[in-house]
This record gives structure tokens, C-alpha cells and sequence, in this order.
């Protein structure tokens, strides 16, 4: 699986937007680039799933550029309800592939 | 309507004991998932099943034992319990193809002491 690699952590304010940008050097044809967010004492959730371009959905939208040797993870005007870790993850898609979890990155919104 | 639900949520017990841990999912998935974040936070996959096969048993312990009875069910077996075994268990469950969105559930913390 391609490696990723991401700000361990980031600051904000309340009502910012806040880019969180990937790096995957090593993403391979079939790869996909999955986000997910995880709370405190939960567990994570999906966010957003791209291939290339740009997807957006309710909650985030994803840049991918024509390389795709990174992506980013767009949150428009983020609220204190925001703060968690935010994983980037690339792989093929379909279960059997193992997801497999980077670092992650911490995001800390403040009034 | 909890889409995937692990019992217990908490679990506290003595080192050399034997515990499980259950998971659900009404989601229909074909694929199962166990994951374990440490103390420092990493996300490793334990096992995998799909359709109440193992696909994928990465390098764990064998005192730790996946069971399946069926493809809405992955209980998670752990014999002889050590210290380092204290970390959050995640089930997780996925469908066999196509989206790569996993849907998690709450964890379970363990603690040996």
C-alpha cells in the first residue's frame, strides 16, 4: 500500500476553512484516497473518497491534481465540533484490501 | 440502529485471563473487520473476514482467535492475556467490492492489569 504521509497537526479558528494536505508519492493506478475523521473514544468515520479531480459532498470536498501524488482535504468554515484526527489513506478499493491507518493528522478548532 | 456495535465497551481484567469481545453489523456488509489502536494512537488491522472467511490475518499473536459465524458477526477471542494487549479493539465492516468506506464501531478498551 502507498505510504502517506500528513501534518501531524493543525490549528484553526471557528468559522475558517481548514486544507489538510496528503502526500502519496507512491499511489498506485488503482488506488483510491479515502479520508476519515476519528473523535476521541470513537471510532473513525468516513469522510470523503476520491480517484481524481475534485469530489465534494456535504461535509468536505477533495482535490486531487492530475499526479495524484497528494490530495487535500478541504473542510469549509469549521467549528469547534470539527477538532478530531483526520486520516488520509490510499489503497484499492473493495473489501480484503487492508486499510491501512498513517498518523493521522490533529486538528484543534478554537473560538 | 447502530450500525456496527461491539460488546463490552469497556473490559478491565487480570493478566493470564481469557476474554471476548463481540461484534455486529446490520449494515448487510459482506466484510469484517478487527483493528487495534494502541496507546499511541496507530490503527492496525488484526484480521479480516469475508462471508465468514479469513482473508486477511496479519502478524498477531495466535492468542488471539477471530470467529465468524456468520457474515453479520465477528467475535474476537483473546487467550492468556498480557499487559500489552491493553489498547481500543475496533470492529469494522466493509462491503466485498466497490466502496472503500469502512464503517467502525465505538471500539471496546481493554485494560490488563
Amino acid at each position: 500500500l502507498a505510504k502517506t504521509t500528513q501534518p501531524i497537526s493543525m490549528d484553526s479558528y471557528e468559522g475558517q476553512e481548514v486544507n489538510i494536505t496528503c502526500s502519496h508519492n507512491n499511489i498506485a493506478t488503482n488506488d483510491y484516497i479515502t479520508w476519515y475523521q476519528q473523535f476521541p473514544s470513537q471510532g473513525p468515520r468516513f469522510i470523503i473518497q476520491g480517484y481524481k479531480t475534485k469530489v465534494t459532498n456535504e461535509v468536505a470536498s477533495l482535490f486531487i491534481p492530475a499526479d495524484r501524488k497528494s490530495s487535500t482535504l478541504s473542510l469549509p468554515r469549521v467549528s469547534l465540533s470539527d477538532t478530531a484526527v483526520y486520516y488520509c489513506l490510499v489503497g484499492a478499493t473493495g473489501g480484503g484490501n487492508k486499510l491501512t491507518f498513517g498518523t493521522g493528522t490533529q486538528l484543534k478548532v478554537e473560538l | 440502529d447502530t450500525a456496527v456495535s461491539q460488546t463490552p465497551k469497556y473490559l478491565v481484567t487480570q493478566m493470564g485471563n481469557d476474554k471476548s469481545i463481540k461484534c455486529e453489523q446490520n449494515l448487510g456488509h459482506d466484510t469484517m473487520y478487527w483493528y487495534k489502536q494502541d496507546s499511541k494512537k496507530f490503527l492496525k488491522i488484526m484480521f479480516s473476514y469475508n462471508n465468514k472467511e479469513l482473508i486477511i490475518n496479519e502478524t498477531v499473536p495466535n492468542r488471539f482467535s477471530p470467529k465468524s459465524p456468520d457474515k453479520a458477526h465477528l467475535n474476537l477471542h483473546i487467550n492468556s492475556l498480557e499487559l500489552g494487549d491493553s489498547a481500543v479493539y475496533f470492529c469494522a465492516s466493509s462491503l466485498a467490492t466497490g466502496d472503500y468506506g469502512y464503517t467502525f464501531g465505538s471500539g471496546t478498551r481493554l485494560t490488563v492489569v
